[in-house]
């Protein structure tokens, strides 16, 4: 069976660090396009990056330069190290599987998603 | 970058009733996209990918169609599990763009 389990969140001064975490079970990480989603309180669903099997990685514009994904193979899970947050970076953060393998997909299986609250 | 607009925002509607949501792309995406549900609290679930493509073990009542820029979900007789809200997907292009979401309240 597939499982995403996200752990990491918590309250954070804006400026400071985070490091997210996404255990997966039943599939292998290395072996699918992973992505984070985010959404703030009481809006939207927002991409945010991406880590591709191959091991390239993509960002969107609002986190570029401050997020970085990765992924422990040997732990077969995923990342997401958040510096200089902002405000605007509270949400809950949710980790997602490209079910597609080689190409852009939709996302199949989620995580449970953890919240992250930026505010001094 | 790719922009997803839904419509409406939210849709009142009575179970047993035909709903139906819009998604425009503000540039082609072929067929690749996808539909999600999500309730309070909970991560989205898959609902239709490659714009009409049902996933595995969701009711048939729900069906999306649509290529291009233009595309729908409907839900043929509203159930009282399906009061959610409901976001369209872009993957056409390597920076996946959701809708802004539609909210299914009960009338």
């Amino acid at each position: 069976e597939v499982q995403l389990v996200e752990s990491g969140g918590g309250l954070i001064q804006p400026g400071g660090s985070l490091r997210l975490s996404c255990a997966a079970s039943g599939f292998t990480v290395s072996s699918n396009f992973m992505s984070w989603v985010r959404q703030a309180p009481g809006k939207g669903l927002e991409w945010v990056s991406v880590i591709y099997s191959g091991g390239a990685t993509h960002y969107a514009d609002s986190v570029k330069g401050r997020f970085t994904i990765s992924r422990d193979n040997s732990k077969n899970t995923l990342f997401l190290q958040m510096n200089s947050l902002r405000a605007e970076d509270t949400g809950v953060y949710y980790c997602a599987r490209d079910g597609s393998g080689a190409v852009a997909g939709p996302f199949d299986y989620w995580g449970q998603g953890t919240l992250v609250t930026v505010s001094s | 970058d790719i922009q997803m607009t839904q419509s409406p925002s939210t849709l009142s509607a009575s179970v047993g009733d035909r709903v139906t949501i819009t998604c425009r792309a503000s540039q082609s995406i072929s067929s690749w996209l996808a539909w999600y549900q999500q309730k309070p609290g909970k991560a989205p679930k898959l609902l239709i990918y490659d714009a009409s493509s049902l996933e595995s073990g969701v009711p048939s009542r729900f069906s999306g169609s649509g290529s291009g820029t233009e595309f729908t979900l409907t839900i043929n007789s509203l159930q009282p599990d399906d009061f959610a809200t409901y976001y369209c997907q872009q993957y056409n292009s390597f920076s996946w763009t959701f809708g802004q979401g539609t909210k299914v309240e009960s009338k």
